[in-house]
């Protein structure tokens, strides 16, 4: 298994709904990254994970929320979330420091109303 | 700041001809380079990387060259396919504490190859 599954593909949800994104790779990849990227830009990194524990928080807001159960899964939490933060979230793994490359999932589309 | 610069948001090219992508860096720090190749609604998928202590690496069709005196890389496709049509992302890894990367993304260069 080569690739990291994202789950849902489209998620649509109002402001004080509370819903997750799950991530699961299964190549033994022990790094797994949260990106978000708006349209026309560039992937912003959000949280870092390595072997399990956070080790980077971009300053991200606290209605996103971070989870790593064990090293195949990755859940981002989101609670009263705004308008502003719809957008492709991108989930990422990579051996220990992905000098050859991080693979991503297809992203999950998010749209706030 | 941007630390990573695709200046060109978009190259169109004939089947079969050269693809020549470019990126600019700021951050003397980067010590891994790396491009990804984007299709609409998919994950970037990895093409090539490139050690900030080499000058050329070469996969297949894909050529990546670095000149570090310029902070500069490009990424040649040569023969250039239809398939090829996708936004190439040029992204540069930075270590935190020696063992932990974050990859910094240019914005991206939109890819059109005609037959």
């Amino acid at each position: 298994d080569t690739e990291v599954t994202q789950t849902p593909k489209h998620l649509v949800m109002g402001m004080t709904n509370k819903k997750s994104l799950k991530c699961e790779q299964h190549m033994g990849h022990r790094a797994m990254y949260w990106y978000k990227q708006k349209a026309k830009k560039p992937p912003e990194l959000m949280f870092v994970y390595s072997y399990e524990k956070l080790s980077i928080n971009e300053s991200v807001p606290s209605r996103f929320s971070p989870e790593c159960p064990n090293s195949s899964l990755l859940n981002l939490h989101l609670h009263a979330l705004q308008p502003e933060d719809s957008a492709l979230y991108l989930c990422a793994s990579s051996q220990d420091t992905g000098a050859y490359g991080y693979t991503f999932g297809s992203g999950t589309r998010l749209t706030v109303v | 700041d941007q630390q990573v610069k695709q200046n060109s948001p978009s190259l169109s090219v004939q089947e079969g001809r050269i693809s020549i992508l470019n990126c600019d860096y700021t951050n003397s720090m980067f010590d891994y380079f790396l491009w990804y190749k984007k299709y609409p609604a998919e994950g970037p998928t990895f093409l090539i990387s490139i050690s900030s202590i080499k000058d050329k690496n070469e996969d297949g069709r894909f050529t990546v060259f670095l000149n570090k005196s310029a902070k500069h890389l490009s990424l040649h496709i040569v023969p250039s396919q239809p398939g090829d049509s996708a936004v190439y992302f040029c992204a540069a890894r930075i270590l935190y504490g020696g063992s932990q990367g974050n990859l910094i993304f240019g914005k991206g260069t939109k890819l059109s190859v005609k037959p």
